[in-house]
């Protein structure tokens, strides 16, 4: 069982937006940097959103970032197909002195 | 551009030692803006951190796998390594090697992946 909650799954049509949460506590989310990784099959994971809501620069404005309190989310405006991928949180664990992740979210634009 | 590569055996045995290389281009590894980590991922599930490293040598390491993982770094050849000892059939995953940043945490640049499978 993963440190912080995603939800399974998320689904929305393309051109919509949808919002991807990322659940925690105050010795992680709560008081660290949040990250936000995209992965699509048989890839490594690319950072899409870093230090709660900055993109790198290759990234898109559709993808943002947001935190309040033990929560994140990952907001995705115009959805495309191509952005059917797997989405992960992460962030360090002031507790543990770990790296932790979400569980991951799979999004599927219909 | 950073360039990150993961190398070693993709088949162990249960119970043998698991070792992986990151061979670091593009850019110094005694950088002392960042971390260097691992990263796995079992077949079909999510990513679990495995640890870092700093360039002087300092560690932090996943608490269930502290006990048989060590970290090591080698800035003369620019290449930081993984072993984790005693494998199972659990430990088998795709491996990424990958630069955190030491401020945030982000992990920005990533290694392709190389699976391990332990198997007799």
């Amino acid at each position: 069982q993963s440190v912080l909650t995603q939800p399974p799954s998320v689904s929305a049509a393309p051109g919509q937006k949808v919002t991807i949460s990322c659940s925690g506590s105050s010795s992680n989310v709560g008081n660290n940097y949040v990250s936000w990784y995209q992965q699509f099959p048989g890839k490594a994971p690319k950072l899409l959103i870093y230090d709660n809501n900055k993109r790198p620069s290759r990234i898109p404005d559709r993808f943002s970032g947001s935190k309040s309190g033990t929560s994140a989310t990952l907001g995705i405006t115009g959805l495309q197909t191509g952005d059917e991928a797997d989405y992960y949180c992460g962030t360090w664990d002031s507790t543990l002195r770990a790296g932790v992740f979400g569980g991951g979210t799979k999004l599927t634009v219909l | 551009q950073l360039q990150l590569q993961e190398s070693g055996p993709g088949l162990v045995k249960p119970s043998e030692t698991l070792s992986l290389t990151c061979s670091v281009s593009g850019g110094s590894i005694s950088n002392t803006n960042y971390y260097w980590g691992w990263i796995r991922q079992p077949p079909g599930k999510g990513l679990e951190w495995i640890g870092n490293i700093y360039y002087s040598g300092s560690t932090f390491y996943c608490p269930s796998l502290k006990s048989r993982v060590t970290i090591s770094i080698d800035t003369s050849k620019n290449q930081f390594s993984l072993r984790l000892t005693s494998v199972t059939a659990a430990d088998t995953a795709v491996y990424y090697c990958a630069r955190r940043s030491y401020n945030s945490g982000d992990f920005h640049y990533w290694g392709q992946g190389t699976l391990v499978t332990v198997s007799s």
